[in-house]
């Protein structure tokens, strides 16, 4: 049972364009999600979070939106460069006060120069 | 400041051998997490303790995989004996308090190929 789905495996554009990156929840329980980036050889950092009182988390460049109704968010990157190639995961904090992650698939992204 | 240390990176087994893992998490944290990521897919979590309890194992395939944290600090995840669908990366993570919300720094993995 995926509770977390990442429904695009791959995401192509051009660099100065902008990138968008989608999630879809299942559990109207969660009220914290997370974006975490992953390059090659390297473990998940940390991104741009957002809270389910909140509709819209912006910091610099990553912008995230989230459509409670439609148990829905996304990640927008505007404008794109080639250093965020890298493969973004969606996470939901899926149990009480635990901290306990729920991750998406993830989604590669590349940015052509 | 030193992020989370984990060895070895890769690791190559054959079918029904044992093999352990390492994960040194960042100074001060109290909370340490294993993940299992196979291809394709994010990251499960398998085990998390705080300190040296455990706060959720629920993900954690007892029969075969086991992990401890001794003294609160650095931890190992060991699995024995091995299946073919444990090739897998192995996260390590630590955070500095237990309650969502607390960032998650992640380890580099350990990439177990299980042949």
């Amino acid at each position: 049972d995926q509770q977390v789905k990442q429904n695009s495996p791959s995401l192509s554009v051009q660099e100065g364009r902008i990138s968008i990156l989608n999630c879809d929840y299942t559990n109207s329980m969660f009220d914290y999600f997370l974006w975490y980036k992953k390059y090659p050889a390297e473990g998940p950092t940390f991104l741009i979070s957002i809270s389910s009182i909140k509709d819209k988390n912006e910091d610099g460049r990553f912008t995230v939106f989230l459509n409670k109704s439609a148990k829905h968010l996304s990640l927008h990157i505007v404008p794109s460069q080639p250093g965020d190639s890298a493969v973004y995961f969606c996470a939901a904090d899926g149990s009480g006060n635990t901290g306990k992650l729920i991750f998406g698939q993830g989604t590669t992204l590349q940015v052509k120069p | 400041e030193a992020g989370v240390a984990q060895s070895p990176r890769y690791k190559i087994i054959e079918k029904r051998q044992s093999v352990a893992f390492w994960c040194n998490p960042i100074s001060g944290h109290a909370t340490l997490y294993w993940y299992q990521q196979i291809l394709g897919q994010g990251p499960k979590l398998l085990i998390q303790f705080q300190n040296n309890g455990v706060v959720d194992d629920s993900q954690l395939p007892k029969d075969r995989f086991s992990a401890e944290r001794l003294k609160g600090v650095d931890s190992t995840l060991k699995i024995q004996p091995a299946k073919l669908e444990d090739s897998a990366v192995y996260l390590c993570a630590s955070s500095l308090g237990v309650l969502k919300r607390s960032e998650q720094f992640f380890g580099p993995g350990t990439r177990l190929t299980v042949l």
